[in-house]
């Protein structure tokens, strides 16, 4: 079984410029999770997404956006990037609420 | 508010000897409970997670955690660490849609 997919896994960008982040779930998890892990913060929640639809979002500006598809696989956008937006970016799947995230690799995002 | 504490930043042990990292736990409500090991540049693997039942959790790995309601705890033990056990842990309490993470224990291992 594939795990959790993200693409790409690393990704430079310049200050203003606009990112985006792709992920694909565990085949049949409906509900998919971002996480910004960013030096010295941690990890923290970004965006859950279930069943297509945005249902929650952490403590980020409203630059921070994203989707799902009918396919369940998501994208993660960042407008008008700032240097202290580099971090690793997560994706994280599950089949439902409390059932154990499942992560993917990540994809590293450096703005300069 | 929820959270997680993790008070050990590093810990360093020689390979063969035993393990426990420590998590102590805010939540009001009987809390859903994980421990993730990260690899360098990696993703986080789940090592083993305590939804409720027995307190004694067994996971991946050789790894097993034991939930204190009492103590607010969920540590994580090996009984003889690899090299290859050499990572950043992670221990996250559920809170409903999201996790609350702690700051993670960076571990070495010596040879």
């Amino acid at each position: 079984e594939a795990g959790v997919t993200q693409s790409p896994t690393h990704l430079i960008k310049t200050r203003g410029q606009q990112a985006t982040l792709r992920c694909s779930p565990i085949s049949g998890h409906t509900s998919v999770y971002w996480y910004q892990q960013a030096l010295g913060l941690g990890l923290q929640f970004l965006l859950w997404y279930d069943e297509g639809e945005e249902r929650n979002r952490g403590n980020f500006p409203p630059r921070f956006s994203g989707r799902q598809f009918p396919n369940y696989s998501s994208e993660l956008n960042v407008n008008a990037l700032e240097l202290e937006d580099s971090a690793l970016y997560l994706c994280a799947s599950s089949p439902g609420q409390n059932y154990g995230y499942t992560f993917g690799s990540g994809t590293r995002l450096t703005v300069v | 508010a929820q959270s997680v504490t993790q008070p050990d930043i590093h810990i360093t042990v020689s390979e063969g000897a035993s393990l426990e990292l420590r998590c102590n736990y805010s939540y009001g409500a009987t809390p859903y409970l994980f421990w993730y090991v990260q690899s360098p540049g990696q993703g986080l693997q789940l090592l083993l997670k305590y939804f409720s039942g027995d307190t004694l959790v067994q996971g991946i790995k050789g790894f097993e955690a034991e939930f204190k309601r009492s103590q607010s705890s969920f540590n994580l033990r090996k009984p003889s660490v690899h090299w290859s056990d050499a990572a950043e842990y992670f221990c996250a309490v559920g809170e409903a849609y999201k996790y609350i993470f702690g700051t993670g224990t960076r571990l070495k291992v010596l040879a």
